[in-house]
């Protein structure tokens, strides 16, 4: 079945590049998506990529995407306090057409 | 565009209660998603429309769930009875297509049932 696995936290300091790590089970993937939560607010879309893709770069963020051995990583350049929120891995598969979604890492930014 | 709208954005209510909750989808969007978000389960989609019409519900728990999507503009999620393990945050979701690969997610509801 279709699974997506994140690691909980991460912590870094302000300045520092922030990797997000996400691993997913379903080999017919269609789009891997980033999402980012604030605290009591909704999922804001971040950034996505096509699983034919390997790297798409926009502005701070490059997603890098490792189709073999279905791993996908959310690189955050010069992270700042405001990149504080917990970031959600999420795949899409064209058969259902359904967001399978990680348990989300949250990210803690020190100043 | 306003974005996806939900209301209300809290909900408190005792065990027992009917809750219903609002949704909004973004205008021009024909899919619309409802998801729930727990500590324990993380999100979870529960049910989805496309143009109106129920395409998948098998996240909906239980028959105390119920959602409509009566037109393009607007959509309820119903909990009758309403039982504490239900307190959680409700996210309404909309996109430009059944495999749209873009959903815009409205601000929640965070329901506390007593």
């Amino acid at each position: 079945g279709e699974d997506v696995e994140q690691s909980l936290f991460l912590s870094v300091r302000e300045g520092d590049s922030s990797v997000i790590n996400c691993t997913y089970t379903d080999s017919s993937s269609t789009y891997l998506y980033w999402y980012k939560q604030e605290p009591g607010a909704g999922l804001q879309l971040l950034t996505y990529i096509f699983s034919n893709m390997d790297m798409k770069q926009d502005q701070r963020l490059t997603v890098l995407l490792n189709k073999k051995d279905k791993h996908l990583s959310l690189r955050i350049a010069d992270t700042q306090t405001g990149d504080s929120a917990i970031y959600f891995c999420a795949e899409i598969t064209s058969n259902t057409g359904k967001l399978i979604f990680g348990q989300g890492t949250t990210l803690q930014v020190k100043p | 565009d306003a974005g996806v709208i939900q209301s209300p954005r809290h909900e408190v209510t005792e065990m027992g209660q009917e809750v219903t909750l609002r949704c909004k989808p973004i205008s021009g969007h024909n899919s619309l998603f409802w998801y729930r978000q727990t500590m324990m389960r993380g999100l979870e989609l529960l049910i989805y429309f496309n143009n109106n019409v129920p395409i998948d519900d098998s996240g909906m728990p239980e028959d105390r769930f119920s959602a409509k999507m009566p037109n393009a503009s607007f959509s309820t999620l119903k909990i009758q009875p309403s039982e504490p393990r239900d307190s959680a945050v409700y996210f309404c979701a909309s996109s430009l297509g059944q495999f749209s690969y873009e959903q815009y997610f409205g601000p929640g509801t965070r329901l506390t049932v007593t």
